[in-house]
């Protein structure tokens, strides 16, 4: 079946440094790919998507590319900043909208030192 | 932006009662709601889907009469988790589909932490 993994956490960063967060996923068809970000004590929010191959997701300076030859969607940042720590789930949809079921990773959770 | 609230945020119950956690949506209607389950370290695992006035979607391996959902407004799905045993704690997460307003978007609750004793 469809499935997501995700680089195993937790992730530990100064501020500044440049983050890479690993995603791979397996599945058929033509899926859509998210990346949701859970700050503490607050519900999952969408943090940005790519719905076919090659397109680019991006927001908060948060970058993540859908390569279909990798099966790949690794969220990157340029220079993190302490109110970027939290916990990141990639995430895919089978039929494309994200109104439709939501195949989750595991979550990473990332913590930046000052 | 849409808001999605869940109510409590954690309870305590002894092994055999029931407890009933409420998702509302707060500033839009929802057809469709979605219940998850989290695992320590794990993922969020579907659990169901709920549709307003219909019948909720149980996911393969997912007792339905063990967890009751009700949606019965455009605004409120209700999991009641029956005669609750400790295997059943876990982080509950809903979420709601907003409208074209909101691009058709899974908005997701802040989570239920439930302690079966």
């Amino acid at each position: 079946g469809d499935s997501v993994t995700q680089m195993e956490g937790p992730v530990t960063l100064s501020e500044e440094a440049f983050l890479t967060i690993n995603c791979t996923y397996t599945a058929t068809g033509y899926p859509s790919l998210f990346w949701y970000v859970q700050y503490p004590g607050e519900g999952l929010q969408l943090l940005l998507k790519a719905t076919k191959a090659d397109d680019k997701g991006s927001n908060k300076g948060f970058e993540a590319t859908y390569r279909k030859e990798t099966t790949s969607f690794h969220l990157e940042k340029g220079s993190v900043q302490v109110s970027d720590s939290a916990v990141y789930f990639c995430a895919l949809t089978p039929y494309g909208s994200s109104a439709s079921k939501i195949i989750f990773g595991s979550g990473t959770r990332l913590s930046i030192r000052p | 932006g849409a808001v999605v609230s869940q109510h409590p945020s954690w309870v305590i119950c002894k092994s055999g009662t029931s407890v009933k956690i409420e998702c509302r949506s707060l500033d839009f209607q929802a057809t469709t709601m979605f219940w998850y389950r989290q695992f320590p370290k794990q993922s969020l695992m579907l659990m169901a889907t709920s549709n307003e006035g219909s019948k909720a979607t149980y996911e393969q391996g997912v007792e339905k009469d063990k967890f009751l959902i009700n949606h019965a407004s455009l605004t409120l799905s209700t999991l009641t988790v029956t005669s609750a045993h400790p295997e059943d704690s876990s982080f509950y997460i809903c979420s709601a589909v907003g409208g074209r307003r909101y691009g058709e978007t899974q908005y997701f609750g802040p989570g239920t932490r439930l302690l079966v004793l």
